[in-house]
């Protein structure tokens, strides 16, 4: 089984929905991340968790809001969904007892029409 | 935080080795030199390490500048599972940003 899995794998949505974006990890990392990634562009971050009660933002946190249920879930949330937000969303987990190495789930395609 | 300076695009013959540059002339000093890869429709995911001293894995090899200005991965033999987006990140255990990285083609 996956070690960072991310429900669902793809989503169609309408502008002003609200979609939820959930990651799930079995490897006991404490730290997760959520990234985006537009066409042919390097990943941006979005949000990320050092522990449960830790929130930070990233470098383009409008029109998103995070989540850490517990320290393997870690949800993301487009209140009002735009067009400009279609993009690849990965969640990753790290640890820094291990170097930080990032660990990324497959992806979350989402169309926001 | 380190800004970094890559090729948009390298080719490869496969089987040849490869050396994929990076210019982070605004390292800091505790800043250690990451390397990601993402193949395509996939993740991104982790290559190589290191501080000061060249490092190797089963996957490639890392040379950093004596000034850490620079830094080179090296594939020592490249194949079509290769060819994918190469990332370099200077990283102090905050958070990481990833620039365009560079897209390595591979010539069967």
């Amino acid at each position: 089984d996956a070690d960072v899995t991310q429900t669902p794998r793809n989503r169609i949505t309408k502008t002003g929905k609200r979609i939820m974006l959930e990651c799930s990890q079995t490897k006991g990392h404490d730290r997760m991340y959520w990234y985006r990634q537009d066409p042919g562009l390097g990943l941006r971050l979005i949000y990320y968790s050092f522990d449960v009660k830790d929130i930070n933002k990233g470098e383009i946190s409008d029109g998103y809001s995070v989540s850490r249920q517990a320290q393997a879930k870690f949800s993301l949330s487009l209140e009002s969904a735009i067009p400009n937000q279609t993009a690849l969303y990965f969640c990753a987990t790290s640890s820094p007892v291990a170097t930080d190495t990032q660990y990324f789930g497959p992806g979350t395609r989402l169309t926001v029409l | 935080d380190a800004k970094t300076t890559q090729p948009n695009s390298m080719e490869s013959n496969e089987e040849e080795p490869v050396h994929l540059p990076c210019n982070h002339s605004t390292i800091s000093g505790t800043d250690y030199i990451h390397w990601y890869r993402q193949l395509p429709s996939q993740g991104p995911e982790y290559v190589i390490h290191g501080l000061t001293s060249n490092v190797n894995n089963r996957m490639a090899s890392l040379a950093i500048a004596e000034d850490r200005k620079s830094s080179t991965l090296i594939l020592h033999r490249a194949t079509l599972r290769d060819a994918a987006v190469y990332y370099c990140i200077p990283y102090n255990f905050n958070k990481f940003y990833f620039g365009s990285g560079t897209k390595l083609n591979v010539k069967p």
